[in-house]
């Protein structure tokens, strides 16, 4: 069974200063890669997501990620935060199986940006 | 735009009533799913459907069970509600295929079970 390790419940940044939320995950077999926000009082939405190919994703609101398969990992990166950035991140794998639905979720990381 | 409604964002029950919590998608998904989330455990599945009237448990179905009776609908029922089971609720769905499809969330009902 895969796994996700989320190992920074809290990250608190300066606004304007960069930012890198760590995810590595477990699993013997290829795997979709998801990085997922949580605004407050919000259901979640997709920043982006690793299929194949180019290992450095790109996504919404200036975020990245980069696929390490050596490293099994998948860090979240910002080169500058802003204060609407604040919000819950949360990042998910997937079985590469045709027809396998199924997101197993890390535990989150809640960013703070500091004025 | 995807649209996943969910019928309350707060609700509070007391111990033993019978809860239905609501999800309505509306654009022809086939899956949609129930996920509890709770502070340091992040999302956990409770069950999925991938058709109307089908439905798979998730990591978590015990004190659960589920409705598809309609493609747009999947409701989420507790039985006998019990306080462990206070907590978000989140709602989401996506088409079927290839397993790139992204999943799109509801905003949540918050449960507070008394």
């Amino acid at each position: 069974a895969q796994s996700v390790t989320q190992l920074d419940s809290q990250v608190p940044v300066f606004e304007e200063a960069p930012v890198e939320l760590r995810c590595n995950y477990s699993s013997s077999v290829s795997v979709y890669l998801f990085w997922y926000v949580q605004y407050p009082n919000q259901g979640l939405q997709l920043l982006l997501k690793y299929l194949s190919g180019s290992t450095l994703v790109k996504g919404i609101n200036g975020f990245e990620a980069e696929f390490n398969k050596s490293q099994t990992s998948f860090h979240l990166r910002k080169p500058s935060v802003h204060i609407s950035d604040t919000a819950e991140y949360f990042c998910a794998v997937r079985v590469a199986n045709f027809g396998n639905e199924k997101l197993t979720f890390g535990t989150g990381t809640r960013l703070t940006i500091i004025p | 735009d995807v649209k996943v409604t969910q019928s309350s964002r707060y609700l509070v029950k007391r111990t033993g009533e019978k809860v239905f919590l609501e999800c309505v998608q509306d654009m022809d998904h086939e899956n949609m799913f129930w996920y509890r989330q709770d502070p340091g455990l992040g999302l956990r599945l409770i069950y999925f459907s991938y058709d109307v009237k089908m439905k798979e448990k998730g990591d978590i179905p015990e004190g659960y069970s589920v409705s598809r009776e309609k493609k747009e609908r999947f409701s989420l029922i507790l039985e006998s509600a019990s306080t462990n089971q206070t907590s978000m609720y989140l709602c989401a769905s996506s088409f079927s295929g290839s397993g790139h499809n992204e999943q799109f969330f509801g905003p949540g009902t918050r449960l507070t079970v008394l």
